[in-house]
């Protein structure tokens, strides 16, 4: 079974500048998770979808962060502009509904740097 | 906001020794689940200890989970190189809702 596919995998940019991730879940998978891990740091939820609908984005910062599901399969997250505290790794995660005792399959992650 | 704390931050140790890892949390759970994450990739689940069971094992992996103290461990016996990595707990607070992860153990095994 494939995984979870995420593109780029590491990506530079200067700030302000604007940057996209691309993630294609487990098929089959509805639930689609996005966190971003700080260095020597968790993951943290910035938004998780259930099909093409958003179920929590209370974390993400919408003055510059967005996210799509489009068609509940793929899902793309923006940042526009970038801050220099936008550097992490970006997470990619999936899982079959969403159920109390899932486990989360994640991707490899997108390494930004803000320069 | 993080629900789990790991403890110890980094832990080395050498080969053959066993790795004993804690995680508490602060709210109520239904269950608890441990992650690894090899330098520079993506999580990957480790088991899964439901609130009503003291104790599971898988493999080499030995998780306890007592709610009264809201804590957690997640032990790792007769160590490999391999098992070099950042160890994680995380909690869902109910159905439907993402996990919630602790800041991690970074373990190294020296051979």
């Amino acid at each position: 079974e494939a995984g979870v596919a995420q593109s780029p995998r590491y990506k530079i940019i200067e700030k302000r500048q604007s940057v996209a991730f691309w993630c294609n879940p487990i098929s089959g998978h509805a639930t689609l998770y996005w966190y971003q891990q700080i260095l020597g740091q968790g993951p943290k939820l910035l938004i998780q979808f259930q099909n093409n609908g958003v179920v929590d984005d209370s974390q993400l910062p919408k003055d510059r962060f967005s996210a799509e599901r489009l068609k509940g399969v793929d899902s793309t997250l923006k940042i526009q502009p970038a801050k220099l505290e936008d550097s992490a790794v970006y997470l990619c995660a999936s899982s079959l509904v969403g159920t109390l005792n899932e486990k989360l399959f994640f991707g490899s992650g997108t390494q930004l740097s803000v320069l | 906001s993080q629900q789990g704390e790991e403890d110890p931050q980094a832990l080395s140790i050498q080969e053959g020794e066993n790795a004993t890892m804690n995680c508490s949390y602060k709210t109520s759970i239904n269950n608890l689940q441990w992650y690894r994450q090899n330098s520079g990739r993506g999580l990957v689940h480790l088991i899964l200890i439901r609130s009503n069971e003291r104790e599971k094992h898988s493999g080499r992996l030995r998780v306890t989970l007592d709610t009264s103290k809201k804590s957690s461990s997640l032990l790792i016996t007769a160590s490999r190189a391999a098992d070099t990595a950042s160890y994680f707990c995380a909690t869902r607070r109910q159905a439907g809702t993402a996990l919630i992860f602790g800041k991690g153990t970074t373990l190294s095994v020296s051979s």
